[in-house]
């Protein structure tokens, strides 16, 4: 089946700082998803963005099909945006496989 | 609309006795997931419906496990005997459109311990 590896696993920020999650994916694909999951548990989809680019405030997502990644944008990081990051790919018909996330925690 | 509902949030039990999991999906959204979360092995699959009907079980772990969709605003998950290996949030998702290209959105998790 399609493999989906996340990096980096974890990461620590200090507030204010930015970063680059990114997600791989050994097949093509056409449904791609990012879901953050806060520390009590909800699941908030982020973005669905099976190619191009987004954004949604202080987050934006890049995914090059072609190339097999999609990356996610964090900048002026907040200590709300701590939590796990997933990557989430159709692997066929409606079966999502997600990566095994990246941790972040943003310190104040 | 109030999103996927699910109950309860938190269930403690003991080993062997059923766990019931019920879902409520979003109106009018023609699939819905059951998926599994543990720490060892991440968000996994269980199984899937699309317009009431079970499309792929391959990732329910065993005959103890079930799911039913008996209509378009209801599931359950149901585990009959369970085991403290069971112990997981268990999540219901919607697909929002339609066939490979749908939108999930989860609802907030029922977290099962098994004692």
């Amino acid at each position: 089946g399609i493999q989906v590896e996340q990096s980096p696993p974890d990461l620590i920020l200090q507030e204010g700082a930015n970063s680059t999650l990114r997600c791989n994916f050994s097949d093509s694909v056409n449904n791609l998803q990012w879901f953050h999951q806060n520390p009590w548990g909800q699941l908030i989809n982020l973005f669905y963005i099976p190619s191009g680019t987004k954004q949604n405030g202080r987050l934006s997502a890049t995914t090059v099909a072609t190339e097999r990644y999609s990356l996610l944008y964090i900048s002026s990081s907040q200590t709300t945006d701590s939590g796990v990051y997933f990557c989430a790919v159709v692997e066929y018909g409606n079966k999502l496989v997600f990566g095994a996330g990246t941790i972040l925690r943003v310190k104040s | 609309d109030a999103g996927v509902i699910q109950s309860p949030r938190h269930e403690v039990t003991e080993m062997g006795q059923e766990v019931t999991l019920r879902c409520k999906p979003i109106s009018g959204h023609d699939y819905l997931f059951w998926y599994r979360q543990t720490m060892m092995r991440g968000l996994e699959l269980l199984i899937y419906f699309n317009n009431n009907v079970p499309i792929d079980d391959s990732g329910m772990p065993e005959d103890r496990f079930s799911a039913k969709m008996p209509n378009a605003s209801f599931s359950t998950l149901k585990i009959q005997p369970s085991e403290p290996r069971d112990s997981a949030v268990y999540f219901c998702a919607n697909i929002l459109g339609t066939g490979s290209t749908g939108e999930l959105f989860f609802g907030e998790g029922s977290r099962l311990t098994v004692l």
